[in-house]
């Protein structure tokens, strides 16, 4: 696609719900990443892809998190027994790093809000 | 270890004024990019400008110039000539590209131009 689309553009779900956020990064990017946002807050590292791999899962805030990465392409984050500091905005970003400066491309982001 | 610091939470500038947003980082990789992104008030994060740590001369594109300064571990934003369209929140990132070419951001400056 053009750019980086992530779906939904808003989940309201109920504490301790499950709940699944998609990226569709731009066709051919390799380098995949998700952060999150919250209110009037920077950007949280959480994790990020190289291909089908995730390099460094540090940034994972609980073993209810968990992402994957299917065939270099499309990626999902999953956020297991939600609770509501998880509410925040997910931002996933994408890059070619081997191209110029291998600038992130960003989505509009996934706006999560737990009750 | 905060690797990306932004010391100002938020600034106030008179229009048409020139602007620098401090950021500092730390890292031990001799080969690193340094990048700062503008998200407006509509949520969107839009890449500024990029440095690499190997480049001789500061970057600069259009009105935005990046002042390098390696020794210091200093990579301020100077923003010339202001407009109102320039307030914001401004990140500063870096990608450590010897290690796993993972991005983390800082906290970010707000930044408001007065007319």
């Amino acid at each position: 696609g053009a750019g980086v689309s992530q779906s939904p553009s808003n989940k309201v779900t109920e504490k301790g719900k499950d709940v699944e956020l998609r990226c569709d990064p731009i066709s051919g990017h390799t380098a995949l990443y998700w952060y999150r946002q919250s209110l009037g807050q920077g950007l949280e590292f959480l994790i990020y892809f190289q291909g089908n791999s995730a390099p460094d899962k540090s940034g994972l805030p609980s073993d209810r998190f968990s992402a994957e990465r299917t065939g270099g392409s499309v990626s999902t984050l999953t956020i297991q027994r939600t609770q509501q500091e998880d509410s925040a905005v997910y931002l996933c970003a994408s890059s070619l790093i081997s191209v110029n400066t291998g600038e992130l491309f960003f989505g509009e982001g996934s706006r999560l809000t737990v009750l | 270890a905060q690797k990306i610091t932004q010391t100002q939470p938020g600034m106030f500038v008179q229009e048409k004024e020139a602007v620098t947003l401090d950021c500092t980082y730390d890292t031990s990789d001799p080969s690193y990019g340094l990048f700062w992104y503008k998200q407006p008030s509509s949520g969107e994060m839009i890449f500024l400008i990029y440095q690499g740590s190997y480049d001789q001369q500061n970057a600069t594109e259009g009105r935005y110039s990046l002042n390098f300064q390696k020794a210091r571990k200093s990579a301020n934003l100077v923003i010339s000539a202001s407009q109102l369209g320039d307030s914001a929140m401004y990140f500063c990132a870096m990608r450590e590209e010897g290690r796993d070419d993972k991005i983390i951001f800082g906290k970010g400056t707000r930044l408001h131009i007065l007319p």
